[in-house]
């Protein structure tokens, strides 16, 4: 059974860092894309990276690009989202994603998600 | 950048209806288009993928199609579960439509 567990959410002042974590079971991460996504309370869904399979494509929405870096410890299966330089309107539920191919298209499985609140 | 819009934002329906949602692209879109039903508090679920492929366990009321730049999320015989947010999001950069929400007429 596929499970992705996130954690790492917490309260944050606006410029603070926060690494999240998502850990995941039930499939390899190396044979699989695996993105975040993000929604703001009340809000919609926004994707905001992914990882290609192999680790070694990375991709990201513009609005992030450059403050949030996408990583993974494959012996661990876990995959991380690091988030620096937050701003208030970053505050939303952040949820790991698993991709049914091994490039990011569509998202298969879906994490509990984990919040994060700038302030 | 390909943008989604979605509409409506909103769809009353009841029990028993038939509905339809739509997404369209800003141009034409390389790759495909997935849909998703949220429920309050709980993670997206993915319901269609490759504009028309039932995710496994889906029931056969829930069906996608395209033409051209639309493409449409149709529901035939709405069942009480049903009642949620959709969201489409295309594969090219991952864009999802703004959501609509199903709501009790």
């Amino acid at each position: 059974e596929v499970q992705l567990l996130e954690s790492g959410g917490d309260l944050v002042q606006p410029g603070g860092s926060l690494r999240l974590s998502c850990v995941t079971s039930g499939f390899r991460l190396d044979n699989h894309a695996m993105s975040w996504v993000r929604q703001a309370p009340g809000g919609g869904l926004e994707w905001l990276s992914a990882m290609g399979a192999t680790g070694a494509t990375t991709y990201y929405a513009d609005s992030v690009k450059g403050r949030f870096t996408i990583s993974r410890h494959i012996s661990k299966n876990t995959l991380f989202l690091q988030l620096n330089n937050l701003r208030v309107e970053d505050t939303a539920i952040y949820y790991c994603a698993k991709g049914r191919s091994v490039i990011p298209r569509y998202f298969q499985e879906w994490g509990q998600g984990t919040l994060v609140i700038v302030s | 950048d390909v943008q989604m819009t979605q509409s409506p934002s909103t769809l009353p329906a009841s029990v028993g209806d038939r509905i339809t949602i739509t997404c369209r692209a800003g141009q034409r879109t390389t790759g495909g288009l997935a849909w998703y039903q949220q429920k309050p508090g709980k993670a997206p679920q993915l319901l269609i993928y490759d504009a028309s492929t039932l995710e496994t366990g889906v029931p056969s009321r829930f069906s996608g199609s395209a033409s051209g730049t639309e493409f449409t999320l149709t529901i035939d015989n709405l069942q009480p579960d049903d009642f949620a947010t959709y969201y489409c999001q295309q594969y090219y950069r991952q864009i999802f439509g703004q959501g609509t929400k199903v709501e009790i007429k």
